[in-house]
């Protein structure tokens, strides 16, 4: 069964810091590796996914992969106090049952 | 913008009940996927669809059953609902290929 881990459980950065948010899985199999972002009381909206190793940008988001590793992480660049949210980590399979499972999510608050 | 309606939004019931938590999609998205959110844990699957008439069993089944009786609508129930089971439910659709998935707005469960 997939095992995924997110760490830190929580950050709090400064307005205009870098922030980095890590994901391992267990299933070496894992073809699709996404970022979810969930403000408070809302629900889970995808921020960006990745496929192959190495690393995607989207404006002040890069998300990095390394499969050997079993790693992949978020990085934020320039945190801005409405990036403050749960951040969770999702992992599947790209064949056979399209199970996303999650991680128990990185907590961020960007203070001003 | 993929739509996706859980039904009710809150719902208070009694040890023993049954409870049925509904979702609607309107993305004409082959599956659907029921999870649970608490804190320290993240989303757990319960139960996913590949499409009308099938269900599967998620990571925690146990204590719930699924019901998917058309590609629009997809039905969580609870046939002996239980404390345990006070959580914040959230209903997702996807196309089947390893893309992002769509969350409803959640439903907030408290068995007493």
């Amino acid at each position: 069964q997939q095992k995924v881990q997110q760490s830190p459980e929580s950050l709090i950065v400064p307005e205009g810091a870098m922030t980095s948010l890590n994901c391992t899985f267990s299933d070496s199999a894992s073809q699709y590796f996404a970022w979810y972002r969930q403000h408070s009381g809302k629900a889970p909206k995808a921020l960006m996914s990745i496929f192959s190793n190495g690393e995607k940008e989207e404006g002040r988001f890069t998300i990095h992969l390394n499969k050997a590793s079993l790693h992949f992480s978020l990085h934020i660049r320039d945190s801005q106090p409405s990036d403050s949210a749960l951040y969770l980590c999702a992992v599947s399979r790209n064949t056979g049952n399209y199970k996303y499972v999650f991680g128990a999510g990185t907590r961020l608050k960007v203070i001003a | 913008e993929a739509a996706v309606t859980q039904s009710p939004r809150n719902k208070v019931a009694v040890t023993g009940g049954k409870v049925t938590l509904s979702c609607n999609q309107t993305n004409n998205h082959n599956n659907m996927y029921w999870y649970r959110q608490d804190t320290g844990h993240g989303l757990r699957l319960i139960h996913y669809s590949y499409g009308a008439g099938s269900t599967e069993k998620g990571d925690i089944p146990d204590g719930y059953k699924a019901s998917r009786p058309s590609q629009e609508n997809f039905s969580l129930i609870l046939e002996l609902a239980t404390p345990s089971q006070t959580s914040v439910y959230f209903c997702a659709s996807g196309t089947g290929v390893a893309t992002e998935v769509f969350f409803g707005k959640g439903t907030r469960l408290t068995v007493v």
